[in-house]
C-alpha cells in the first residue's frame, strides 16, 4: 500500500514552454502533498506543500508564478512549470502524507521526474 | 527552526566492509521524527526507517542498524557486511510534529556511498 505515482518519468521540453508534472496517490488519499526540487548532486529542497481544496503554500524563493501547483482531488496534485528555461532543469519529486497514518509524519514519495529543458 | 547535517559528502568502501554514515540534527522540539532514505542511482527514494523522539532504542535490520543518541542529536545509520547493491546516495531527514505545515521533511545533505568490489 501506500504508492505515489508521477507522470511523466522524464522530459524534454524548449525554453518558455510549460510543463505539467503529475503526482497521484495510487491506493489512498492525500490530503497534503510536498513538492521537492532536487539539482544534480545536492539534496532535497521543499518547494511548496500543497492541500486539497486550497491554495499551495510555498517555500521562501520559490516563485508561485513559476510553479503553479493544483491539488484538485484527493490523490492528484499537479505542477506546472510555467515559461521554463534550462535553469529550471532538475528532479522533480513528489510525496504524500498518509491521514492518520500510524507515523503521524511519514511521506511516501513518487519516483520523481526528470524536467530538461534545451 | 530544524536542520540536519550529514557531514560525510561521499564514503567509499570495499565491499564486506562495514561503514557508518552519519546524521546530527537540531530541533527545538521535544516530539520529532528522523528518517533514512536510500536513492539509488534511478532517483526514486527508498524508505529505510523512521524513528520518534520518544524511542532511543537501537534498531537493526539485517544487515542495516541504527543508532539514536538524544545527548548527541545524533542518529547514525550502519551497514555491516556492504555489498555493491549499498552503493547510493543515503538522506538523514527530520520532520517536527509541531510544524504547521503539515509535517514537512528537512534533509540532509546526503551521503554518497560508493560500495566497490
Amino acid at each position: 500500500g501506500a504508492v505515489v505515482s508521477q507522470h511523466p518519468s522524464w522530459v524534454i521540453c524548449k525554453s518558455g514552454t510549460s510543463v505539467k508534472i503529475e503526482c497521484r496517490s495510487l491506493d489512498f488519499q492525500a490530503t497534503t502533498m510536498f513538492w521537492y526540487r532536487q539539482f544534480p548532486k545536492q539534496s532535497l529542497m521543499l518547494m511548496a506543500t500543497s492541500n486539497e481544496g486550497s491554495k499551495a503554500t510555498y517555500e521562501q524563493g520559490v516563485e508561485k508564478d513559476k510553479f503553479l501547483i493544483n491539488h484538485a482531488s484527493l490523490t492528484l496534485s499537479t505542477l506546472t512549470v510555467t515559461s521554463a528555461h534550462p535553469e529550471d532543469s532538475s528532479f522533480y519529486i513528489c510525496s504524500a502524507r498518509v491521514p492518520g497514518g500510524a507515523g503521524n509524519n511519514e511521506q511516501f514519495f513518487g519516483p520523481g521526474t526528470r524536467l530538461t529543458v534545451l | 527552526a530544524q536542520k540536519v547535517t550529514q557531514a560525510q559528502t561521499e564514503i567509499s568502501v570495499v565491499e564486506k566492509e562495514d561503514v557508518t554514515l552519519d546524521c546530527v540534527y537540531e530541533t527545538r522540539d521535544t516530539t520529532y521524527y528522523l528518517f533514512w532514505y536510500k536513492q539509488p542511482p534511478s532517483g526514486e527514494l527508498v524508505f529505510l526507517i523512521r524513528r520518534n523522539s520518544f524511542d532511543e532504542q537501537n534498531e537493526i535490520s539485517g544487515r542495516y542498524s541504527w543508532n539514536f543518541q538524544k545527548s548527541t542529536s545524533s542518529f547514525n545509520f550502519t551497514i555491516t557486511a556492504s555489498q555493491v547493491v549499498d552503493s547510493a546516495v543515503y538522506f538523514c531527514a527530520l520532520s517536527e510534529a509541531s510544524n504547521n505545515a503539515g509535517n514537512m521533511l528537512t534533509f540532509g545533505g546526503g551521503t554518497r556511498l560508493m560500495v566497490k568490489p
